[in-house]
């Protein structure tokens, strides 16, 4: 079956660093991967779509890279503030008549500190 | 702003008592989604409405059902809640059928208690 694993429940890291949250997946082959930010008692909030033909994709200090090869999606934030601070989910999507339905996985639990 | 909008925030029933949660949205998508979320979990797919079509999830229990009179409506009913249904319920949105890979639209949830 499908299994799609993000590297860690919880990572911690020093305000001015670089986060980096792994997406691994299995038994999948997915169109696209897309990372959302879902903060305590919140909906998650879209932040980054990435398809399977692209290496890497931009968006002010956060970056993501998809290697179908290697089955994972990494994704970086930049000079990381304590407002990062929050669960980032990843989810994958395929081509197709069912295109628009994602799988998530778990998420990460990003906190910087101070 | 246009958003999804999901109520009540916060849902306390009893054991075996009908319970439902609304979900509204003004970004006219054509798809509403219903997950359940509990702690430290991936939200997990019930079931979707495309347009009017309803697609149910195999593994969704009979207990769950949902209602969507119009674009912009959509209700989740859980006939009798057992404990286990204790969860964050979050509606979503997204526009399919104009290109694929369109972000999903969530609304703050509701997080239902179970007495």
């Amino acid at each position: 079956s499908q299994k799609i694993e993000q590297n860690s429940e919880a990572l911690n890291i020093q305000e001015g660093k670089t986060a980096t949250l792994t997406c691994n997946y299995t038994n999948y082959s997915p169109a696209y991967l897309q990372w959302y930010r879902q903060d305590p008692g919140r909906g998650p909030v879209f932040l980054l779509l990435i398809r399977e033909n692209e290496k890497e994709k931009r968006k002010e200090r956060l970056k993501v890279t998809f290697d179908t090869t290697l089955k994972q999606s990494l994704f970086h934030i930049t000079a990381s503030q304590p407002a990062d601070s929050a669960t980032y989910l990843c989810a994958l999507g395929d081509s197709g008549a069912g295109s628009y339905q994602l799988t998530f996985g778990k998420g990460t639990k990003l906190s910087v500190i101070p | 702003d246009a958003m999804v909008i999901q109520n009540p925030r916060y849902q306390v029933t009893q054991f075996g008592k009908p319970v439902t949660l609304s979900c509204s949205q003004t970004l006219n998508h054509n798809v509403m989604y219903w997950y359940q979320q509990k702690s430290s979990q991936a939200p997990k797919l019930l079931f979707h409405y495309y347009d009017k079509d309803f697609n149910n999830e195999a593994d969704t229990p009979d207990n769950f059902q949902s209602r969507r009179p119009n674009t912009s409506f959509c209700f989740l009913d859980i006939r009798s809640p057992g404990l286990g249904d204790a969860a964050m319920y979050l509606c979503a949105t997204s526009r399919a059928g104009t290109g694929p890979n369109q972000p999903q639209h969530f609304g703050d949830g509701t997080r239902l208690s179970i007495l």
